[in-house]
């Protein structure tokens, strides 16, 4: 079965440093990867999405970026964390949108505080 | 780009009441999706809605599609404690950079009180 692993859980993080979370999925070949990002008061902001090695696309300009460097990995990174970058953020994962029946799966998400 | 819209955004319900969640979304979908997510928790899949007219039912909660009035329905009966949560409707579609991906709504926190 596929499973998909996000971490670290929590991190607090100071203005101005670097961030690196980190995903995988286990049990699947070539799948589409998300990032999304959850501030306080509950939507979901899609950040990041990749339908293959080192093919991202994004869909806010921000101070972030991602990398796919492996089929089944997916990183979100920044060089200098913003105050505004704290939230839960969910790394997801689903099989190609021609695929009938596909749906999202979610990793247990990351918690980020920015002080 | 795919809009989500759902209401109510809070509700707050007896045990034992039924009540209805409404997801309208703004273009065609060709798939509809509900999800759960517990405070401090990520999302749990709830119910996958494929075509016109889907119903599904698991528990007390039964989603439905209507892909002509683009809406989906998340019907609570006779609601327990347990089912306070959020609760998320999303589609698939094409956004303007990123291709196709979830689109989510604000969500629908749902309290049951005794």
């Amino acid at each position: 079965s596929q499973t998909i692993h996000q971490w670290p859980a929590t991190l607090v993080q100071p203005v101005g440093s670097p961030l690196s979370l980190e995903c995988t999925v286990e049990g699947t070949s070539n799948p589409n990867l998300y990032w999304y990002r959850q501030a306080a008061g509950r939507g979901l902001q899609l950040l990041f999405y990749s339908v293959g090695i080192g093919q991202i696309s994004s869909e806010v300009p921000q101070n972030l970026s991602a990398s796919r460097p492996q089929d089944r990995q997916f990183i979100l990174s920044s060089k200098k964390l913003l105050l505004s970058d704290s939230g839960f953020y969910l790394c997801a994962w689903s099989t190609p949108h021609i695929v009938q029946g596909t749906e999202a799966f979610f990793g247990q998400g990351t918690r980020l505080t920015v002080v | 780009e795919l809009k989500v819209e759902q209401n109510p955004l809070f509700l707050s319900m007896q045990e034992g009441k039924n009540y209805t969640i409404y997801c309208n979304y703004s273009t065609t979908s060709d798939r509809l999706y509900w999800y759960r997510q517990d405070p401090g928790k990520s999302l749990e899949s709830l119910f996958v809605l494929l075509s016109n007219g889907a119903v599904k039912q698991e528990g007390r909660l039964m989603a439905s599609l209507d892909t002509k009035a683009r809406l989906s329905t998340l019907h609570i009966t006779a609601a327990v404690h347990d089912l306070s949560a959020t609760y998320f409707c999303a589609g698939f579609a094409v956004n303007s950079n990123s291709g196709y991906a979830l689109n989510f709504g604000k969500g629908t926190s749902l309290l049951v009180t005794p």
